[in-house]
């Protein structure tokens, strides 16, 4: 069956730490790749996106994620974190067969940075 | 405006109200959904719609009706709610052709917090 997994529920991290949000997925082929990021009280905006080529991927904020076909895995990463990227972060999949626009999201990683 | 929009942000109401939630998109894009997030539950598809066609129904109640009158908007008809349909309802917007660099990703707009009392 076709499925995402964030198996991080909450992760806390000191400002300026490093970051890496992890993200697997179970498919026979390579799926279209996303991360989104939701502050408190807002909709999902977009981070990144993959879907071929270099399997490093840089987004917004300097956010970036590397594809890992061996693995399975999409985890997002950030050199330096900072207070104001304290929000939670879905890991999304669009799987090629099924319907065209679907997206299978995560269950989601909560992010809290320590000042 | 840009993006994505719904209105209201924050509705409160009682089981026996009708309310509607509207979403516009100022992206040209052609396929609009409907999701629900509840806390501490995964996000969930409720509708599709492409060029105005629903194509998807995430088996949803019929007290939630879905409306698409162009592909710029979409409502979200409420009746005879539950409290447990309390819960965050998010529009979202995506290209429906696989140009070069679209590849489903979709827009969100900011939701409408929605309380059953």
């Amino acid at each position: 069956a076709q499925s995402v997994t964030q198996p991080d529920i909450h992760i806390t991290v000191s400002e300026g730490a490093s970051l890496e949000l992890r993200c697997n997925y179970s498919y026979g082929a390579t799926p279209y790749l996303f991360w989104y990021v939701q502050s408190p009280g807002q909709g999902l905006q977009l981070l990144l996106k993959y879907f071929s080529g270099d399997t490093l991927v840089q987004g917004i904020k300097g956010f970036e994620a590397e594809f890992k076909r061996s693995q399975s895995s999409f985890n997002l990463r950030k050199p330096s974190v900072h207070w104001s990227d304290a929000a939670e972060y879905f890991c999304a999949v669009r799987f090629s067969s099924g319907s065209a626009r679907q997206l299978t999201f995560g269950s989601g990683t909560q992010l809290t940075v320590l000042p | 405006e840009t993006g994505v929009t719904q209105t209201p942000r924050h509705l409160v109401m009682g089981m026996t109200n009708k309310k509607s939630l509207k979403c516009e998109q100022h992206l040209g894009h052609n396929a609009m959904y409907w999701y629900k997030q509840s806390a501490k539950k995964p996000l969930e598809l409720m509708f599709v719609y492409n060029f105005k066609e629903q194509t998807e129904n995430n088996s949803v109640p019929s007290r939630f009706s879905p409306e698409c009158p162009n592909s710029s908007h979409l409502f979200l008809h409420l009746h005879t709610l539950q409290p447990e349909d309390s819960a965050l309802y998010l529009c979202a917007s995506s290209p429906q052709t696989e140009l070069a660099g679209a590849v489903g990703e979709q827009y969100f707009g900011p939701g409408t917090r929605l309380t059953v009392t």
